[in-house]
């Protein structure tokens, strides 16, 4: 059984950096095939991917983010990390880890997801 | 950057009835790299459909998708009380991106 897992802090102030862990079990991060993706929420409003990361392949960031964002993964705690420099209160937003097929390209588990706000 | 646009914003509809989601890309897509997602309110979003038209592990067979180039539907043929709910299509290129979504509400 896939599942996956969000875990940090639910407060974050602006200019402050966000680290949020995903845990993964069900599926190997060594997986050729499979990789990981953050993508947000902000309240009310569309899906937004960040990045992808895949272990035989490297990262790949959204072009608008990717100067903020840095995703990495300890295989041996099956977890990966997204790390989210100069946090803003338009960041606000719930943060989804999920698993992504790269044959077909799409999202086939999610974590829960955890809101994440950013105020003062 | 392909731009995914979804029609319409929001689709008011009985229990019952047929449900017609559409999709549109700024510019032809691969198939096989389209899928649709619906959302329950607080819920994380489950994948519906990928490569277009393959329905994902668990799903009903009242959800069909189908279309390609620019144009992708979602189609529900019988409206269950379960359904009404967000729904996104969503393009898996070097940038995936998602549609802004449509809300099914119970007319």
């Amino acid at each position: 059984q896939v599942t996956l897992m969000e875990s940090g802090p639910v407060l974050v102030k602006p200019t402050e950096t966000l680290t949020l862990t995903c845990t993964v079990s069900g599926f190997s991060l060594s997986n050729v095939r499979m990789g990981v993706s953050w993508i947000r929420q902000p309240p009310g409003k569309a899906l937004e991917w960040l990045g992808n990361i895949y272990s035989n392949d490297g990262e790949f960031y959204n072009p608008s983010l990717k100067s903020r964002l840095i995703i990495s993964e300890d295989t041996s705690k099956s977890q990966v990390v997204l790390t989210m420099t100069n946090m803003d209160p338009v960041d606000t937003a719930t943060y989804y880890c999920t698993r992504i097929d790269r044959w077909f390209g799409d999202f086939d588990y999610w974590g829960p997801g955890t809101l994440v706000t950013v105020s003062s | 950057e392909i731009v995914l646009t979804q029609s319409p914003g929001t689709l008011s509809l009985s229990p019952g009835e047929r449900a017609t989601l559409s999709c549109r890309a700024s510019q032809s897509v691969t198939s096989a790299h389209l899928a649709w997602y619906q959302q329950i309110p607080g819920q994380a979003p489950r994948l519906l459909i990928y490569n277009a038209s393959s329905r994902a592990t668990g799903i009903a067979d009242r959800f069909s998708g189908s279309g390609s180039g620019t144009d992708f539907t979602l189609t529900i043929s019988r409206l269950e009380p379960e359904d009404f709910a967000g729904y996104y299509c969503q393009h898996y290129g070097s940038s995936p991106t998602f549609g802004q979504g449509t809300r099914l509400e119970i007319k």
